[in-house]
C-alpha cells in the first residue's frame, strides 16, 4: 500500500553510463515532481509533471530526462553519467500542482557515480 | 524569488527539553509555509503547514510552528523531544500559482539521552 514508490533504492554506476530511475504513485494524484538533494542534504526541484504535462524544469542539464507514460508514473532517464549527478533522488506527488496540496515523498534513490 | 534560510545546520538537544527550530523566509506575499521531516534513510513527511489564518498551527507527532509576519519566520516548536525525534527538518515555502516549494538547507536535530 506503498503511496509513492520509487526504484532502485541504491544505483552504483560508472562516469558515462546511462541509467533510469522509476516512481510510482497509487494517490491518484495529477502532479508528480523529482527532486535532487546533494551531499549537504540541500534539496532542489529538477522537474514537474501535470497529467503527464512537463510545468516546471529547473534549469537541469538536457542529460536529465522525464518521462512521464501516464499520470501515475513519472521516470528520470539520466544520461552520460557525471560524478557531480550523485545525489539522493526524490520523487513526489501531489493531488493537484499548487503548493496548498500537501506533496508525498518517496523513500528516495541513492545514485552514486563512481 | 523566494528563498528559505534555515540559520541553524545542527542543533543537538537533551531528551525531554524544548526544542525550536528556526525558519525565515523571504517572499513579499503571504506564502505557503510548510515544516517537513526527514528521518534517515527516508523521503520527506510533512509536519505541518500555514497557508492563513491562526498564525500557531498544530502538527503531526507533538509539533507546532508559529508564523510571524513581521519577523518573516515560521519557526517549529516542541515542548518536549523524544529521542524518535532525531532526523533532519526541513521549512518549506511555496506560492500560489508558482507549483513548486523551495526548500531551506535543512537543519539535522540530534536527541542526547
Amino acid at each position: 500500500d506503498t503511496a509513492v514508490s520509487q526504484t532502485p533504492k541504491y544505483l552504483v554506476t560508472q562516469m558515462g553510463n546511462d541509467k533510469s530511475i522509476k516512481c510510482e504513485q497509487n494517490l491518484g494524484h495529477d502532479t508528480m515532481y523529482w527532486y535532487k538533494q546533494d551531499s549537504k542534504k540541500f534539496l532542489k526541484i529538477m522537474f514537474s509533471y501535470n497529467n503527464k504535462e512537463l510545468i516546471i524544469n529547473e534549469t537541469v542539464p538536457n542529460r536529465f530526462s522525464p518521462k512521464s507514460p501516464d499520470k501515475a508514473h513519472l521516470n528520470l532517464h539520466i544520461n552520460s553519467l557525471e560524478l557531480g549527478d550523485s545525489a539522493v533522488y526524490f520523487c513526489a506527488s501531489s493531488l493537484r500542482g499548487d503548493p496548498s496540496y500537501e506533496q508525498y515523498f518517496g523513500p528516495g534513490t541513492r545514485l552514486t557515480v563512481t | 524569488a523566494q528563498s528559505v534560510t534555515q540559520p541553524d545546520i545542527h542543533i543537538t538537544v537533551s531528551e525531554g527539553a524544548s526544542l525550536e527550530l528556526r525558519c525565515n523566509y523571504s517572499y513579499g506575499a503571504t506564502p505557503y509555509l510548510f515544516w517537513y521531516v526527514q528521518s534517515p534513510g527516508q523521503g520527506l513527511q510533512l509536519l505541518l503547514k500555514y497557508f492563513s489564518g491562526d498564525t500557531l498551527v498544530q502538527g503531526i507527532k507533538g509539533f507546532e510552528a508559529e508564523f510571524k509576519r513581521s519577523q518573516s519566520s515560521f519557526n517549529l516548536r516542541k515542548p518536549s523531544v523524544h529521542w524518535s525525534d532525531a532526523a533532519e527538518y526541513f521549512c518549506a515555502v511555496g506560492t500560489q500559482g508558482a507549483q513548486k516549494l523551495v526548500f531551506g538547507q535543512g537543519t539535522r536535530l540530534t536527541i542526547n539521552p
